[in-house]
């Protein structure tokens, strides 16, 4: 999985509002798309996943949209908190054979949220 | 915790020096994946492997040497090491069964600094 690496773009939100994350994946072939959360100083942590055969997918205060016309991926944060600043990052899963799959990561946002 | 150790956490040496940075994957998972995260930057990818082999390379420079030894552990090593070569290092773990596709587990990183 490659990721090009630019400085993150940043969206600052206000406490309570809704954050949306936006992500453009590459290959139409994938088939698995995954959020991450990274916090300062840690390791990214699965968010949410969402297939290919569907469209939306929610969990506790997220929710993925996932658009295969357009290649497009969003996650939505509901009521954001302060404890949601951090980087986050979409990857595009693909599996070409053998059992093992091909991971590219987007580029990244950093969220901040205002108190 | 996401079940993937990586030692060690903090690595200071000077330019020209060689390191290691080790890897233990989730209890499990086959494949193992490295990447780099400058500051404020995202994940470049350098190299993955299933299983003991090498299946992907990304931009990992001919400095850069990895291995995944038979207990599935893997090594990152670093040679010849440059001041640019300082930033996070991740390693990631995933099951990978080739049927069906799951996150990555990533460690919290090996914080490298060439001084």
């Amino acid at each position: 999985g490659e990721s090009v690496g630019l400085h993150l773009p940043t969206l600052s939100v206000q406490e309570g509002d809704n954050s949306i994350i936006n992500c453009a994946y590459s290959n139409s072939a994938s088939d698995y798309f995954i959020w991450y959360k990274q916090e300062s100083g840690k390791g990214p942590q699965f968010i949410i996943d969402i297939r290919s055969n569907m469209d939306k997918r929610q969990g506790q205060r997220v929710t993925v949209l996932l658009n295969k016309t357009v290649k497009h991926l969003s996650l939505q944060i509901a009521a954001t908190q302060p404890g949601d600043s951090a980087v986050y990052f979409c990857a595009e899963n693909y599996s070409p054979s053998g059992g093992y799959q091909k991971v590219t990561f987007g580029t990244g946002t950093k969220l901040q949220v205002i108190p | 915790d996401s079940g993937v150790t990586q030692t060690p956490k903090h690595l200071i040496t000077a330019t020209g020096q060689r390191v290691t940075l080790r890897c233990s994957p989730r209890s499990g998972d086959l494949s193992v994946y490295w990447y780099q995260q400058s500051l404020d930057q995202g994940l470049q990818f350098l190299i993955q492997y299933y299983n003991g082999e090498e299946r992907a390379k990304g931009n990992i420079l001919e400095r850069f040497s990895a291995q995944q030894f038979p207990d599935l552990h893997s090594e990152l090593n670093l040679s010849s090491l440059e001041l640019g070569d300082s930033a996070l290092y991740f390693c990631a773990s995933s099951v990978a069964t080739g049927v069906t596709n799951s996150p990555l587990h990533f460690g919290n990183g090996t914080r490298l600094t060439v001084t």
